[in-house]
């Protein structure tokens, strides 16, 4: 059965530094989608992506994240300077009709 | 916009009893979809069903079954049987087909 992946599991940055989040959604989905949960908290929605634009963001996407489609197959966050408060499992999907989560990557910034 | 309340924060019952999780949405849009997602010990977002706002029929999946009322816009989630793998934090989320709005979430403990 096909799944979205996420690459890192874990990714333990510096305060300031940029990171990369990578997704693998599912190959037929048209429709990408980041979400974040602080550990403990609620999903939140960060930004969804369509035909190559950003259809909609939440006021937590800043100009520190952005998103990227770079080929035909991942789809990219990129946090550019890390604050602590960026301390979350972030979430990948991908739908057709129906969202599809990835396994997430736990980021910590020290 | 859309706005969901699932005021059960934890419900802890013994296996075999029967468990219902509550969710109450507000929104404006007359078209829209209602989700859950379970969240087990290993974090993942696990898809359990996805309802039209126009299809107010009540579906039964095995254990699990789902009571759509639109009229007072809630959208019940029932386990029969419950098991101790059905342990998990619950999430209720509206959809307006751009984005989810998750809830709180229900955190469901099942003893044996």
């Amino acid at each position: 059965e096909p799944e979205v992946t996420q690459t890192p599991s874990h990714q333990v940055t510096q305060m300031g530094q940029e990171v990369i989040l990578r997704c693998v959604p599912i190959s037929n989905h048209l429709y990408f989608y980041w979400y974040r949960q602080i550990l403990g908290q609620k999903v939140e929605f960060l930004v969804s992506f369509y035909n190559n634009e950003i259809s909609e963001k939440s006021e937590i996407f800043d100009d520190q994240f952005s998103v990227e489609r770079p080929d035909g197959s991942n789809f990219t966050l990129k946090i550019r300077s890390t604050k602590l408060e960026d301390s979350a499992m972030y979430f990948c999907a991908s739908s057709e009709s129906t969202q599809y989560f990835g396994p997430g990557t736990r980021l910590l910034v020290l | 916009a859309q706005k969901v309340t699932q005021a059960q924060t934890e419900i802890s019952v013994v296996e075999k009893e029967d468990v219902t999780l509550d969710c109450v949405y507000e929104t404006r849009d007359t078209t829209y979809y209602l989700f859950w997602y379970k969240q087990p010990p290993s974090g993942e977002l696990v898809f359990l069903i996805r309802r039209n706002s126009f299809d107010e029929q009540n579906e039964i999946s095995g254990r699990y079954s789902w009571n759509f009322q639109k009229s007072t816009s809630s959208f019940n989630f029932t386990i029969t049987a419950s098991q101790v793998v059905d342990s998990a934090v619950y999430f209720c989320a509206p959809g307006d087909g751009n984005k989810l709005v998750f809830g709180a979430g229900t955190i469901l403990r099942v003893k044996s």
